[in-house]
């Protein structure tokens, strides 16, 4: 059972439209972390989120970390072919040195 | 700056072979290592992790083991490998246990 779940599993969309991903769970998380992922690359860090009800933004894409820190949320505005790829949430709990990894969201923007 | 290395960058072995796979990160000193499996376009499992010198954590009881025989190498290694081992195997690095930096993985492939 995986302790972040990831939502849609799937996104296709046109460029130019908006997306949005969710990553929820029952527990509580220190922090959230957003990686994206190319096909056979390791993911790359993206932003992460500490503080409940956080919002940050990277130019075209806004994360925000729920106000209970037991979910986040991924939105990317006019997508763009280049920002297809797979999303992975990750969250730590306390002082944990581990990360637990959401399955994942897989993004094609088309052209 | 800080870089991680992996190899091999792709390996295909005959189940029952051994497997050794080393990721070696520059940059950095006293690092958290980690590494991971991950199933095609799917989430990471976390397979081993070390916050120093032969001290390995072992998340998932298999086929596999771990040894962190100098500061900055972490090894992944198997005696005999099932065909259940194939996967893109990331290898990551922390200072904090919360961001992680993940190498450029390696494909395994086991026939």
């Amino acid at each position: 059972t995986q302790l972040l779940e990831q939502s849609p599993q799937f996104l296709s969309i046109q460029e130019g439209e908006n997306l949005t991903v969710y990553c929820n769970s029952s527990s509580v998380f220190s922090s959230l972390q957003w990686y994206r992922q190319e096909p056979g690359e390791g993911p790359v860090l993206l932003v992460t989120v500490v503080t409940g009800g956080e919002v940050k933004k990277l130019k075209r894409l806004t994360f925000q970390f729920g106000d209970a820190r037991k979910d986040s949320s991924l939105h990317i505005t006019a997508a763009q072919p280049g920002d297809t790829g797979l999303y992975l949430c990750a969250g730590a709990r306390g002082n944990d040195y581990k990360l637990s990894f959401g399955a994942g969201t897989t993004v094609t923007v088309r052209a | 700056s800080q870089t991680i290395h992996q190899w091999p960058a792709t390996l295909v072995q005959p189940v029952g072979s051994p497997l050794s796979l080393e990721c070696t990160v520059e940059g950095t000193s006293n690092p958290n290592l980690y590494w991971y499996r991950q199933a095609a376009g799917r989430g990471l499992q976390l397979l081993f992790y070390s916050v120093g010198i032969g001290q390995i954590s072992s998340e998932v009881p298999q086929n596999l083991s771990a040894s962190r025989p100098q500061d900055r190498q972490f090894i992944l290694s198997s005696k005999k490998l099932l065909l259940s081992d194939s996967g893109f195997y990331l290898c990551a690095w922390s200072q904090t246990g919360i961001e992680q930096y993940f190498g450029p993985g390696t494909r395994l492939t086991v026939t």
